[in-house]
């Protein structure tokens, strides 16, 4: 079974910034089947990017996947009032599909 | 709009069972596989149990085969999860999911409680 690290547990930042969340597989996910997802409190997940980096239906551009093998990377180019949120990255290549623990982007 | 509503969830106790619904609309529901994917309080997500889109292929995860068993009815655009031998690890809010490698569409889940 694939585990999937995400770093840093929780990020504190401001509208307009730029963001940086990681996701290390702890082997190479095959075909680069990762995906990234936005979750707010009482929703249902998003999904962002799948392919580690194509963006989902309306996912608008300041959203972006990039990485191979075991390193992943979701970024945003600046930050908006409702990217507030947690996310987690999943790997869809080795069965069982397995998901990180999630990263917190937290109002600064 | 895609939605998927989930019912079913409740309190039981270990042991016991429950049958979880997932109401799906806004896409032709028979053309798609389904999952169901949960978090337990305070943990990360964890995939549970995919369907094809016939309902012929099932998948499941190792800490639920053999208490589990996934199933839909395409005339009525429905996906349920038939819980048995509940433990109190299987605490959690369980979400439908459309598709079964990622999944672009979740409903807002249903919880599972097993306590005695």
């Amino acid at each position: 079974e694939i585990a999937l690290t995400q770093s840093p547990g929780t990020l504190s930042l401001s509208p307009g910034d730029r963001a940086t969340l990681s996701c290390r597989a702890s082997q190479s996910v095959s075909s680069n089947y990762l995906a990234w997802y936005q979750h707010k409190p009482g929703q249902a997940p998003r999904l962002l990017i799948y392919g580690a980096s194509k963006r989902a239906t309306g996912i608008p551009d300041r959203f972006s996947g990039s990485g191979s093998g075991t390193d992943f990377t979701l970024t945003f180019s600046s930050l908006e009032p409702e990217d507030f949120a947690v996310y987690f990255c999943q790997q869809y290549g080795s069965s069982p599909w397995t998901f990180g623990q999630g990263t917190k982007v937290e109002i600064k | 709009e895609v939605q998927l509503l989930e019912s079913g969830g409740g309190l039981v106790k270990p042991g016991g069972s429950l049958r979880l619904s997932c109401a799906a609309s806004g896409f032709t529901f028979n053309y798609y596989a389904m999952s169901w994917v949960r978090q337990a309080p305070g943990k990360g997500l964890e995939w549970v149990s995919s369907i094809d889109n016939r309902g012929i292929t099932t998948y499941y995860a190792d800490s639920v085969k053999g208490r589990f068993t996934i199933s839909r009815d395409n005339s009525n655009n429905t996906l349920f999860l038939q819980m048995n031998s509940l433990r109190a690890e299987d605490t959690a809010l369980y979400y439908c999911a459309k598709d079964w490698r990622f999944f672009d569409y979740w409903g807002q889940g249903a919880l599972v409680t097993v306590s005695s």
